[in-house]
């Protein structure tokens, strides 16, 4: 079985603070981790995802996470929060072996304040 | 050109009528999927397909039905719709055979059952 929580389902940043959007998993074997954003009325596309190589991970945008196995933790993080970051924000995870579905959370809606 | 299309793009249905949802894409992936979307539960998968010939159900399959007509086609249908089906249906789809494969998502149908 696996799980992602993503905590808090709305957080509000200025712009040009430090965004951080917290993802905790759950999984019965090594994961595989993503972000996923959807801008308003579109999919969703990927962010960035974890698939055991460096712990660390950039992404688009200039997001990254950081896989922390001994915190069960994939928080999504940037350090300058831009206008146009304004989206929803979905944590997801799969297993690592075979056909593994992806688990996805629930969102969190980011709002950048002018 | 977007890569996976979803028509129709909004739908407006009355409670007992067949509704089909139809997916393309021209990335050249085996593998489909159909996911719904609701405030709160994040995405949920309905059904997916790896082949032509290779069709799985999702955790929430009842009251849905799917075709895959070719490797670019993916339908999804709604044999007798019900108000609780009303939700952002989306479609997606990957290539196999790698390490925490991404998904790549359609745009989105927002369907409304009354």
């Amino acid at each position: 079985a696996q799980s992602v929580t993503q905590l808090g389902s709305h957080v509000s940043v200025s712009e040009g603070a430090l965004v951080l959007l917290r993802c905790n998993y759950s999984s019965s074997v090594p994961p595989y981790l993503f972000w996923y954003v959807q801008y308003p009325n579109q999919g969703l596309q990927l962010l960035l995802k974890y698939t055991s190589a460096a712990t660390l991970v950039k992404g688009i945008n200039g997001f990254e996470a950081e896989f922390k196995k001994s915190e069960t933790s994939f928080h999504l993080t940037k350090p300058s929060a831009h206008m146009s970051d304004a989206a929803e924000y979905f944590c997801a995870v799969s297993g690592s072996g075979g056909y593994q579905k992806v688990t996805f959370g629930i969102g969190t809606k980011l709002q950048v304040i002018p | 050109d977007a890569d996976v299309t979803q028509t129709p793009r909004n739908r407006i249905t009355k409670t007992g009528k067949r509704i089909m949802l139809e997916c393309s894409q021209t990335k050249g992936h085996d593998r489909m999927y159909w996911y719904r979307q609701d405030p709160g539960l994040g995405l949920r998968l309905i059904y997916y397909s790896f082949d032509v010939k290779d069709i799985n159900k999702g955790e929430i399959s009842d009251g849905y039905s799917v075709s895959r007509q070719a490797q670019a086609k993916f339908s999804l249908s709604l044999e007798s719709a019900i108000p609780n089906q009303t939700a952002l249906y989306f479609c997606a789809t990957s290539e196999g055979g790698i390490k925490g494969e991404t998904q790549y998502f359609g745009p989105g149908t927002r369907l409304l059952v009354l």
